[in-house]
């Protein structure tokens, strides 16, 4: 079946510093990927997607590419701010259905 | 606003009673999805409807639940005789319809259900 792995949380960073959240997930097929953010208190919100092989998301400064051949969907933000605090989630849907199917989430602390 | 919208947001019961959870998508969406999210996890399908139409059930969903959208327009998950391995979040999203699979779903703020 569908399944993404993505990094254990937390990761804790000052501002200003990279982040990089690994995503790889396994399906057959084309999915869709994408990058779901939850910040606290809130629901979930879309962050950014990539519909096929080579395709770059990009969003809020975020950026992940659609990687066929290694099966991932690395995210990545040059410099970070408190407010990037949140709940990172990575999923992927396939098409008919369109049910998405979840990573465990990274949390990602950004420290002033 | 117009987004998804989720009734109650918080729901504390005792261990057998039932439950009913509503769920509002966005009005010009035809599809409805149903998760449920335990905490520090990813959330997990549970089922989803094209209009009225009930279309995939997860393995999940074990027979105490039951999710309809009569009208093709808000949706009610009810589980019956509730559990303490109940307790999670129940979130709900909608998307336009569509068999890409590239389509976006917006989520609700969820009901965080508490079986004591």
């Amino acid at each position: 079946g569908n399944s993404v792995t993505q990094m254990e949380g937390p990761v804790t960073l000052s501002e200003e510093a990279f982040l990089t959240i690994n995503c790889t997930y396994t399906a057959t097929g084309y999915p869709s990927l994408f990058w779901y953010v939850q910040y606290p208190g809130e629901g979930l919100q879309l962050l950014l997607k990539a519909t096929k092989a080579d395709d770059k998301g990009s969003n809020k400064g975020f950026e992940a590419t659609y990687r066929k051949e290694t099966t991932s969907f690395h995210l990545e933000k040059g410099s970070v701010q408190v407010s990037d605090s949140a709940v990172y989630f990575c999923a992927l849907s396939k098409a008919a259905g369109n049910k998405l199917t979840f990573g465990g989430g990274t949390r990602v602390l950004v420290k002033p | 606003d117009t987004g998804v919208s989720q009734d109650p947001r918080h729901k504390i019961t005792k261990r057998g009673q039932n439950v009913t959870f509503r769920c509002d998508p966005i009005s010009e969406h035809n599809r409805l999805y149903w998760y449920r999210q335990t905490l520090g996890q990813g959330p997990e399908f549970l089922t989803y409807f094209q209009n009225e139409a009930q279309l995939e059930k997860s393995r999940l969903l074990s027979d105490r639940f039951s999710a309809e959208r009569p009208k093709g327009s808000f949706s009610t998950l009810e589980i019956q005789r509730t559990e303490q391995g109940d307790s999670a979040m129940y979130l709900c999203a909608s998307s336009p319809g569509g068999t890409s699979g590239k389509e976006t779903q917006y989520f609700g703020p969820g009901t965080r259900l508490l079986v004591l």
